[in-house]
């Protein structure tokens, strides 16, 4: 069965800095995507970003951007010039049978 | 706004007693999935449904049922409601049914309490 681990349950990060959130995950298959959610404390499940395996080059969303290793099974979450609207629960998530990892919890410092 | 509405909000009931869940997908889309999270917890993918047909199970209890209707709004039943079936619901809607590739958008959820 597919797992998908985010080894950080919590991190920080200075306003206006920079942050990455860690994911890996294990499949056998060779085409899926993945994707960051973003959780709020309003509860709200928010699309962050999404790729695609078989691209090779890594998505990008305005400050959001991701580091996808596919041969490392790796798939970290890139936050630039971070807001305080950034702070969240980050779920990291394998298409296929959509798992979740257990979250990540980003704080924002003024 | 992600354009999936759910209802209620919020539902609080007695322990063994029974709810229902319902879902509007985004206009569109034919796929409905269900997932259940628990205080703190990640989420737990429990059925999916494209265009009126089951198309997947997870972890969902035999207590629990789903349909997708013509109109392709979902509905998810629990019944014999446990303590530990306290938790948040979502639906997510897709615009197909691929499972592993579709980008599924979430509605806002439905917090179940079981008193």
């Amino acid at each position: 069965a597919q797992t998908v681990t985010q080894s950080q349950p919590e991190m920080s990060v200075q306003e206006a800095e920079t942050v990455t959130l860690s994911c890996t995950y294990d499949t056998s298959e060779s085409d899926y995507y993945l994707f960051w959610y973003k959780q709020p404390p309003s509860r709200q499940m928010i699309l962050v970003i999404r790729q695609e395996a078989y691209k090779q080059q890594n998505a990008t969303e305005n400050r959001f951007s991701v580091n996808f290793q596919k041969a490392a099974k790796s798939f970290s979450l890139k936050i630039s010039d971070s807001q305080l609207g950034d702070a969240a629960m980050y779920f990291c998530a394998y298409g296929q049978n959509f798992v979740f990892g257990p979250g990540t919890r980003l704080s924002v410092l003024p | 706004d992600s354009g999936v509405t759910q209802t209620p909000k919020h539902l609080i009931t007695a322990t063994g007693q029974r709810v229902t869940l319902r879902c509007s997908p985004r206009s569109g889309d034919l796929s409905v999935y269900w997932y259940q999270q628990s205080l703190d917890q990640g989420l737990q993918f429990l059925i999916h449904y494209y265009n009126g047909e089951e198309r997947a199970k997870g972890n969902i209890l035999e207590r629990f049922s789903a349909q997708q209707f013509p109109d392709l709004h979902s509905e998810l039943n629990l019944s014999s409601l446990e303590l530990g079936d306290s938790a948040l619901y979502f639906c997510a809607s897709s615009r197909a049914g691929g499972f592993s590739t579709d980008t599924q958008y979430f509605g806002p959820g439905t917090r179940l309490t079981v008193l």
